[in-house]
């Protein structure tokens, strides 16, 4: 069985400055590890995923997340935060289920960029 | 063409209503979902179909009926719904069988409110 925590429930931070959101997962099985974004009434957007490789993947927006399989997380991080940014942030895990994805949500993280 | 149209995007519906939410791609996805989402949480998962064929069925109450007409369309027929199924919709696609991993397409959601 897989299972995501996101400890921080809401991380208010500054415009310009670094930011880092939690993710830390559980799994019996090989891990497949996504973060998601919600912005404002709308649906979930794919940020970043770790399949594989390097151990550092990043977004096109400025976003990177680590891969730490001895700590097993998987944080997310931008350097300079966007007011744009201010969204919810959901870590996934990913198991593949022959024709479908059986996918498990941390319980998310609300990003807000104050100005 | 990376969308998956949802429709309509706002539904208010009295207890006794027939009602139907409709979800469209064109990616040549095989599997599609239906999740809901109350706010403040993740998305919670209600069904999968994989190759037009249910593959998931959450324990979701048969006032909720989901519908697969071919392996572009995905609809949930809602009847005599109760107030507490006031939330948002979303639908969402992924490919296949590919062997591995793969990203989640989300719809921007309907948002049904049950009076």
């Amino acid at each position: 069985a897989q299972s995501v925590t996101q400890l921080d429930s809401q991380v208010p931070v500054f415009e310009e400055a670094p930011v880092e959101l939690r993710c830390n997962y559980s799994s019996s099985v090989s891990v497949y590890l996504f973060w998601y974004v919600q912005y404002p009434n709308q649906g979930l957007q794919l940020l970043l995923k770790y399949l594989s490789g390097s151990t550092l993947v990043e977004s096109i927006n400025g976003f990177e997340a680590e891969f730490n399989k001895s700590q097993t997380s998987f944080h997310l991080r931008k350097p300079s935060v966007h007011i744009s940014d201010t969204a919810e942030y959901f870590c996934a895990v990913h198991l593949p289920r022959g024709g479908y994805q059986k996918v498990t949500f941390g319980t998310g993280t609300k990003l807000q960029v104050i100005p | 063409d990376t969308e998956v149209t949802q429709t309509p995007k706002h539904l208010v519906m009295g207890m006794t209503n027939k009602k139907s939410l409709k979800c469209e791609q064109h990616m040549g996805h095989r599997a599609m979902y239906w999740y809901k989402q109350k706010a403040k949480k993740p998305p919670e998962l209600m069904f999968v179909y994989s190759y037009e064929k249910l593959s998931i069925n959450e324990s979701v109450p048969s006032r909720f009926s989901p519908e697969c007409p071919n392996s572009s369309l995905l609809n949930l027929h809602l009847h005599a719904l109760q107030p507490e199924d006031s939330a948002l919709y979303l639908c969402a696609s992924s490919q296949g069988i590919t062997g591995g991993p793969g990203e989640l397409f989300f719809g921007e959601g309907s948002r049904l409110t049950v009076l």
